[in-house]
């Protein structure tokens, strides 16, 4: 079956450090890539998607992700986190040749230490 | 301006109403969709409308009926709330079928007692 695994639920890092939040997938051909952020109370707001191409793909607010197809992974990084980051972020998939069946992570809550 | 928006944002209501969410947005775009986020945080697909036909239907409890006036709007009426009814969410849109970005809504939290 074709799922997305985000393997941290809880990760606490501390202001200024580097970051790197672990997705996977299970599709039988390489889906679209997404990564979103939702702050709390608020809505998904997309960092950065992989469709095809460069494997490192740059996003919003200073978030990039690494696309490894040996790997079947998209890792979220950021190399300096400020508190603002703190949120829940969802790694998500779409199968390229059958419509518009998203298939989410179950996120990772980021905590940042002051 | 807002480019996906849902009204309420809040919805507290007794088991066994009616009720009505709306989304619209402002995009251009031809297909929407309605998403629940559960209590756990996961996010999974109801319903998509492209251009106002129905394209997905998820295994829905059939109490729940989306409606598309327009490529614009697609709104979710829920009959007879139950319990389990209680969530968040998510409208969203995106330019066409399978054309990958979704951009999602603020959410509607709904608390029903």
């Amino acid at each position: 079956a074709q799922s997305v695994t985000q393997p941290d639920i809880h990760i606490t890092v501390s202001e200024g450090a580097s970051l790197e939040l672990r997705c996977n997938y299970s599709y039988g051909a390489t889906p679209y890539l997404f990564w979103y952020v939702q702050s709390p109370g608020q809505g998904l707001q997309l960092l950065l998607k992989y469709f095809s191409g460069d494997t490192l793909v740059q996003g919003i607010k200073g978030f990039e992700a690494e696309f490894k197809r040996s790997q079947s992974s998209f890792n979220l990084r950021k190399p300096s986190v400020h508190w603002s980051d703190a949120a829940e972020y969802f790694c998500a998939a779409l199968p390229r040749s059958s419509g518009d069946k998203l298939t989410f992570g179950t996120g990772t809550r980021l905590a940042v230490r002051p | 301006d807002t480019a996906v928006s849902q009204t309420p944002k809040y919805l507290v209501t007794q088991m066994g109403n009616d009720k009505s969410i709306k989304c619209e947005q402002n995009l251009g775009h031809d297909t929407m969709y309605w998403y629940k986020q559960d209590s756990k945080k996961f996010l999974k697909i109801m319903f998509s409308y492209n251009n106002k036909e129905l394209i997905i239907n998820e295994t829905v409890p059939n109490r729940f009926s989306p409606k598309s006036p327009d490529k614009a709007h697609l709104n979710l009426h829920i009959n007879s709330l139950e319990l389990g009814d209680s969530a968040v969410y998510f409208c969203a849109s995106s330019p066409n079928t399978g054309q990958g970005t979704q951009y999602f809504g603020p959410g509607t939290r709904l608390t029903v007692l």
